[in-house]
Order: structure tokens, then sequence, then C-alpha cells
């Protein structure tokens, strides 16, 4: 299994560009999220989904949309980037249940200019 | 979810035994307690969780109080790549959900 694979690693925008984060796991997790850490703080979520087709907003969801169309893939929307969006975004994913941790993808760091 | 209290910060001496403190005083019956570490700003990794029994892995130990208003992971011999923020989350088992983090505890191991 490759885990938890987001795309790209680094990516440079300038503001008011769009450009979608894209993160894939395939280990038929159901369940999969979205964080973003800017520089020194911790992890905030932006937005999650329980399986294909629901997802829901997090604790700052403003600026970005997401879809579910398949269980692997969860992509993260930026609709207009502003310079406040530099931070790192992980992904992260994991099956129903009481007994799992979450796994984590490696990140996208993403500076808006 | 119930709220978490950690140190900002802790040191440990390399090849002792780091015991990182969690205050939850207000868990619910149904609120498992989760471990979480972040290496250098990698991805966030899972270390542990337990609802109210002491748990132990190939990672570290968990020790939860019988009130279950903290609990303490242990690393049992600390190694300099344990370098980092761990964090420690209280919340419940239940579909809609998502992790919520905290702040952390920063924990420094030293030669």
């Amino acid at each position: 299994n490759a885990g938890v694979t987001q795309t790209p690693k680094f990516q440079v925008l300038k503001t008011g560009q769009s450009m979608t984060l894209q993160c894939a796991q395939d280990m038929n997790h159901e369940y999969m999220s979205w964080y973003r850490q800017d520089p020194g703080m911790g992890l905030r979520l932006i937005h999650y989904s329980v399986g294909a087709g629901i997802t829901d907003q997090g604790e700052v969801p403003n600026g970005y949309n997401v879809s579910r169309s398949t269980t692997e893939d969860f992509p993260l929307r930026l609709l207009s980037a502003a310079p406040s969006q530099t931070s790192v975004y992980f992904c992260a994913s994991r099956p129903p249940g009481r007994t799992y941790g979450y796994t984590f993808g490696s990140g996208t760091r993403l500076t808006v200019v | 979810d119930a709220k978490t209290t950690q140190p900002p910060s802790m040191d440990c001496a390399e090849g002792r035994a780091a015991n990182l403190p969690c205050n939850h005083s207000t868990i619910s019956g149904n609120e498992y307690v989760y471990w979480y570490r972040q290496i250098h700003s990698q991805g966030p990794q899972y270390i542990i969780h337990g609802l109210k029994n002491n748990e132990t892995n190939e990672m570290a130990s968990l020790i939860i109080t019988e009130d279950r208003k903290s609990s303490t992971l242990i690393l049992p011999h600390a190694t300099l790549r344990d370098t980092a923020v761990y964090y420690c989350i209280v919340r419940v088992e239940q579909a809609g959900t998502a992790l919520i983090f905290g702040k952390g505890t920063t924990l420094s191991v030293s030669s």
C-alpha cells in the first residue's frame, strides 16, 4: 500500500489563482480529512468526509471546496488563493470503527504570493 | 469533544522514560483518549488510544486514571527520534466526526 498520497508536494500560487490539492489513499478508508498548519501553529480542520458523496465543514472551511466522488480520492480546491492561505496542507484517512487511528499524508507546502 | 490541557514543552534525556501528561477533566463516558505526534513538519503519526483501560503497543503505553480525568503517555526508552510535538485528543468515536487538534506538548529528547 502507498498509504495517503498528496500531490503536489510544493506549490507557489499568485493571489487570485485557483488550484486543486490532490489526496489519494489506497487503503479503502471511508473517513478522510483535510487540515492546514500555519508556521509554528497546530493543525486546523478544513473539511472532512465519512464516505463517498458525504462531506462536511471543519473549523476553517472558508475559501476551500471539497468533493468526494470516490472512496479513494478527496481533492481540496482553493477557489481564489489569498496570502492568508499560505500553509502546509495535510490529508488524512482511516477506516470507520473504534480501533483505528488516522494515517496522514506527507503534506503539500503552499505559498501564495 | 472534551477539552484537553497539556504542558507546552518537556525535556527528556535519551534512554530515559518520557512521561507526557494530559488533563481531560470534562471527559464523558463514551469519549476515547487518542495520542498523535508530529515530527518536524511531517504528517502527524497515530501512537495509541484507549477508553478506560491502560493500553500498550510497540510505540508507547497509555495510562488512564481510574476517574478518566487525566492520562499519561509513556515512551519507555526515549530516543532522539522521539523529539516531536505530542497531541492528546479526546473524542467520541462516531460517524460524522473528525479529529480536532490542540496545541500539544513539544518533547525535546537530548543526549
